[in-house]
């Protein structure tokens, strides 16, 4: 069954640096998501993403984050200048159409020293 | 706007007994679908079940069954004869229809131990 891909599966990055978590979607979905769940909390959404733009974002998506397709296939979440509190399990979702369910990636567990 | 309660942040059970997991939701929209997932210590989501607003039937899958109620906006589920494996962190969750596709919002979570 075809999966959804994230890499690396854990980045030990210093405080101050970016980080850049990439995701390569299942071939033909359309829709992309960022969630992040801070250790022993709930998984909180990020950010969708549709037609090469972003479609909603939530509070914690600030200027320091973005995200691009930069070759069509893989879908990256960048963090810049990241703080001690970035740390988190950052997993993206992707699905084919609006009606289907999102298939979520097994993650990214992000350490910021 | 939505929310998802899971009233029960942790339960205990020893192995063999039947376990529920409470959820509770708001939402205004007619269209929503309701997930669980689960979390085992390694971290990642696994998709457990996916239920829409129009289909209230119950489902049974294997040890698993889910308890659809509208009327008090609740999707419980149960396990069976719970084992040790199904120890994890369960996360209810909602999404709604918007015109971008829906993103989720989800519970804080149900962790499980099941002891042997």
């Amino acid at each position: 069954e075809p999966e959804v891909t994230q890499t690396p599966s854990h980045q030990v990055t210093q405080m101050g640096q970016e980080v850049i978590l990439r995701c390569v979607p299942i071939s033909n979905h359309l829709y992309f998501y960022w969630y992040r769940q801070i250790l022993g909390q709930k998984v909180e959404f990020l950010v969708s993403f549709y037609n090469n733009e972003i479609s909603e974002k939530s509070e914690i998506f600030d200027d320091q984050f973005s995200v691009e397709r930069p070759d069509g296939s893989n879908f990256t979440l960048k963090i810049r200048s990241t703080k001690l509190e970035d740390s988190a399990m950052y997993f993206c979702a992707t699905k084919e159409r609006s009606n289907q369910p999102q298939h979520f990636g097994d993650g990214t567990r992000l350490s910021i020293l | 706007a939505q929310k998802v309660t899971q009233a029960q942040t942790e339960i205990s059970v020893v192995e063999k007994e039947d376990v529920t997991l409470d959820c509770v939701y708001e939402t205004r929209d007619t269209t929503y679908y309701l997930f669980w997932y689960k979390q085992p210590p390694s971290g990642e989501l696994v998709f457990l079940i996916r239920r829409n607003s129009f289909d209230e039937q119950n489902e049974i899958s294997g040890r698993y069954s889910w308890n659809f109620q509208k009327s008090t906006s609740s999707f419980n589920f149960t396990i069976t004869a719970s084992q040790v494996v199904d120890s994890a962190v369960y996360f209810c969750a909602l999404s709604e229809e918007k015109n971008y596709g829906q993103n989720f919002v989800f519970g804080p979570g149900t962790r499980l131990s099941v002891l042997p």
